[in-house]
Parts: C-alpha cells; sequence; structure tokens
C-alpha cells in the first residue's frame, strides 16, 4: 500500500512539552498538506509544503508551529511547548501536481494529538 | 467573510433511495469545489472535483452539480446503500494554488 503514511496514530504529552508528527506522501508525490481537525469541526488548513519549500502557510499559527518537509525523509510539523488546545486530530495530505486545490489530495489516517 | 454551509449535520435515509446532500457558500467565488468521504477516525477520501466552468460531474452512482448563480453545490448517491454511511465534506478552493476551505460535514446514515 503505497498511500499517505502518517505517524504516530496516536501521541500523548504533556503541556509543555514537544510533539512531532510525521507524514510520508505517496509514493511520487512532492505536494504535503497538513490540516487540523477538531471534534464536530471541519478540517482547518495548516500549511502547503513542497520539497524543502514552504509554500502557504497562511494557516499555522506564528508561535509553537513549524513544519518541514527535507529533500529526503518524511514532512514534520513541530509543535512545541503543547498546551491543552493542540489537542486535535492532525491529518497530512498529498497530492502529485502542482496546485493546492486543483487536484485531488489523498489524506492519511491522522495524528491523534492529546494533551494531558 | 467566507462561510460554507452543508444543509445539515446528519441525513437519514432508507437503502435504495437518493441521498442529496448539500453544501452552500457565501462571499466566495470558489474556481474549484470538491466532495470528501470521511470514516470515522480514518482520513478523508476523494470522490469528486468539479470546476467552475461545469455544471455537473458523475462517477458511477454519485453526481455532483455546481451552480455559481445560487453558490450551491449538490451531491447525489443514487441507489444508497448502508456501506455509504459516512461523513461527507465538501471543500472549496479560490485557485488552482489556494488552500481548500473545508465545510463541517453532513454524516449520512443509510439504514437497511
Amino acid at each position: 500500500n503505497a498511500g499517505v503514511m502518517q505517524n504516530p496514530r496516536h501521541l500523548v504529552r504533556r503541556r509543555g512539552q514537544e510533539a512531532r508528527l510525521r507524514c510520508s506522501p505517496m509514493k511520487g508525490h512532492s505536494h504535503v498538506y497538513w490540516y487540523r481537525q477538531l471534534p464536530e469541526e471541519g478540517l482547518k488548513f495548516m500549511v502547503y509544503l513542497q520539497k524543502e519549500n514552504i509554500i502557504d502557510e497562511s494557516g499555522m499559527p506564528k508561535e509553537r508551529f513549524s513544519a518541514e518537509f527535507p529533500k529526503e525523509g518524511p514532512s514534520i510539523l513541530r509543535i512545541q511547548q503543547v498546551v491543552r488546545g493542540d489537542s486535535a486530530a492532525y491529518f497530512c495530505a498529498s497530492s502529485g501536481q502542482g496546485g493546492a486545490s486543483n487536484q485531488p489530495q489523498h489524506f492519511g489516517d491522522g495524528t491523534r494529538l492529546s494533551i494531558l | 467573510s467566507q462561510k460554507i454551509e452543508q444543509n445539515s449535520e446528519a441525513l437519514n435515509i432508507q437503502e435504495g433511495k437518493t441521498a442529496t446532500l448539500t453544501c452552500n457558500y457565501t462571499n466566495y467565488s470558489p474556481a474549484y469545489l470538491q466532495w470528501y468521504r470521511q470514516d470515522p477516525g480514518r482520513g478523508p477520501v476523494f470522490l469528486l472535483l468539479i470546476r467552475e466552468n461545469e455544471k455537473e460531474k458523475r462517477k458511477e452512482r454519485l453526481k455532483v452539480t455546481f451552480d455559481t448563480t445560487l453558490k450551491q453545490s449538490l451531491f447525489h448517491i443514487t441507489a444508497s446503500q448502508p456501506a455509504d454511511s459516512a461523513t461527507y465534506l465538501c471543500a472549496l478552493a479560490f485557485s488552482g494554488n489556494t488552500p481548500l476551505v473545508f465545510g463541517k460535514g453532513t454524516r449520512l446514515s443509510v439504514i437497511a
């Protein structure tokens, strides 16, 4: 199965710790998108990356959150000094061609982050 | 401000009937509209994409319409089956390079 892989599926952190979420896009895809979903809420766009570049980070909080997609290896969403409000499901999606919205996006099954 | 509304949080229909889900938007002129299916504990799965200059798109038992005058998209599942039970999300974008904006979804239950 060459789908989008996210790990871990579940992550528990205490307030103040760091959370690292990983996403390996579908084989051959070089565009990655991160979304956040709260219960009963829609998916909220956070950031769009291509290999080694951030294309659009308009949905990502300016503080404590960062994202990267290195030349080799998975994309990482990093949350520093986590707070209870960071508890959510974080989804990653990938696409094979340029343009965030005129191509289908293929999603992973998410990382459920819980902050104690 | 821009707003996307999906007609209801939940929709129950009898097996074999046609399910119709609505996605309304305001203060938008989207270039693209996409529909996704999401099962509990899973990521969304792409179903259909329709462009602003297309009125209708079909795929097997699925049909999507896009009315830019009414600012509305309708998503139809014909001959619905219990396996169609899921949450369906619509998503809009201004252009190919702007992020997708998702609605909250409609939870469809098909009763046997």
